[in-house]
């Protein structure tokens, strides 16, 4: 069994259309988060969500807005796309918000956007 | 403000040669440390993590790393190359404060292994 699954893993759209990518965890973790990684692969917290409730918003355009309808799920919804949302997204959870745990990262979800 | 800096965006081995890939971290409080694995086009696998109980930490796939406070590193080190490790590799330190903890992720670097 996955433990963090994403989808879609890959993701082609227009500028200005509104899209949806899906995270589920069977870890049990009660904490979530969702990454952006760039075209030069660097890798930054977006949210972090903790018993459904979000704990961490960095400095991310309001077209982004995370769900989590329960502890298992943390889905992103992004907005009237542009050029710039091109990248790989990746959900990830670990057991608590402490700096101690460590994060089970999903296989991500390339997003193109033309 | 806790970040951390790879040194080296890419590293050459030959196949059996030793491994070293580095790791600098900024913190002003004791840190806890993690070196992932990322596979062409998959998600980041945890290799190891530094949480303060034992300096050297042992991780999967024959990798280990030292924590040396007063060098400030977390190098991440293999014995013997396999083909099979390359992959791209990042150091992170986690951040805790008010609103949460998240990860803060060098910029990685990639190994090569040749045969």
């Amino acid at each position: 069994d996955t433990a963090v699954s994403q989808t879609p893993k890959y993701l082609v759209t227009q500028m200005g259309n509104d899209k949806s990518i899906k995270c589920e965890q069977n870890l049990g973790h009660d904490t979530m988060y969702w990454y952006k990684q760039d075209s030069k692969k660097f890798l930054k917290i977006m949210f972090s969500y903790n018993n459904k409730e979000l704990i961490i918003n960095e400095t991310v355009p309001n077209r982004f807005s995370p769900k989590s309808p329960d502890k298992a799920h943390l889905n992103l919804h992004i907005n009237s796309l542009e050029l710039g949302d091109s990248a790989v997204y990746f959900c990830a959870s670990s057991q608590g918000t402490g700096g101690i745990y460590e994060q089970y990262f999903g296989p991500g979800t390339r997003l193109t956007v033309t | 403000a806790q970040s951390v800096t790879q040194l080296g965006s890419h590293v050459s081995v030959s196949e059996g040669a030793l491994v070293l890939l580095r790791c600098n971290y900024s913190s002003s409080v004791p840190p806890y440390l993690f070196w992932y694995v990322q596979y062409p086009n998959q998600g980041l696998q945890l290799l190891l993590k530094y949480t303060s109980a034992a300096t050297l930490v042992k991780g999967i796939n024959g990798f280990e790393a030292e924590f040396k406070k007063s060098e400030t590193s977390f190098h991440l080190t293999k014995p013997s190359a396999h083909m099979s490790d390359a992959a791209e590799y990042f150091c992170a330190v986690s951040v805790t404060n008010q609103a949460g903890t998240a990860l803060i992720f060098g910029k990685g670097t990639t190994l090569s292994v040749s045969s």
